[in-house]
């Protein structure tokens, strides 16, 4: 079975700063990883995704993750926050075995706040 | 615009009361999902249908049904709601080849119910 951890419900980053939000996976297979994004009173869109062709992933709005095989991790990183940065963070994995057809299974997620 | 959508946006049920949501993708995708979305919880598998004419439980099936009407159409029902359904639910599809596992989940906006 997998699984996903997001450490800490809540991150509170000033606006310019670093943005880290951590995400750890649980997988007996090699797995694919994603960040999705939700916005107040929108659904969930993707980030990026980790499907092994790269160990640094590069997504949209300067986003960027790495994956670490050996910590079992999927770090969601931006160098300079924005306000408009501020929104729920989800980290989700899949792995490749059944095709998939099950879906994702994701993290309870962190909210990101960005201070003035 | 090519996506996901649901209906109703919004809705106020009484215990016992029940409706269906349905959602519905102009993207030829083979795969379609409800999760339910609750504070601190992050997304849960309601439901998923893996192709046209199956459906299979995920993590929370309890207290509902549903059905994949077509390759576009995938509703869920609440056949006597409580109010431990209360909740925003989402449905999501995504295309089935290759890789799976790597394939986006592609979400609507969401439906938000209320059982009182």
């Amino acid at each position: 079975a997998q699984s996903v951890t997001q450490l800490g419900s809540h991150v509170s980053v000033s606006e310019g700063a670093l943005v880290l939000l951590r995400c750890n996976y649980s997988s007996s297979v090699p797995p694919y990883l994603f960040w999705y994004v939700q916005y107040p009173n929108q659904g969930l869109q993707l980030l990026l995704k980790y499907t092994s062709a790269a160990t640094l992933v590069k997504g949209i709005n300067g986003f960027e993750a790495e994956f670490k095989k050996s910590e079992t991790s999927f770090h969601l990183t931006k160098p300079s926050a924005h306000m408009s940065d501020a929104a729920e963070y989800f980290c989700a994995v899949s792995d490749e075995a059944g095709g998939g057809a099950d879906g994702l299974t994701f993290g309870k997620g962190t909210h990101l706040i960005i201070q003035p | 615009n090519a996506g996901v959508t649901q209906t109703p946006k919004f809705q106020v049920l009484k215990t016992g009361q029940s409706m269906t949501l349905q959602c519905a993708q102009d993207m030829n995708h083979n795969s379609m999902y409800w999760y339910r979305q609750d504070p601190g919880m992050g997304l849960r598998l309601i439901y998923y249908s893996a192709s046209e004419g199956t459906t299979d439980k995920g993590e929370v099936p309890n207290g509902y049904n549903v059905s994949r009407l077509n390759k576009r159409e995938f509703s869920l029902r609440l056949e006597s709601a409580a109010p431990s359904q209360t909740s925003v639910y989402f449905c999501a599809s995504r295309r089935l080849g290759g890789p799976s596992g790597a394939n986006v989940l592609t979400f609507g906006a969401g439906s938000r119910l209320t059982v009182l």
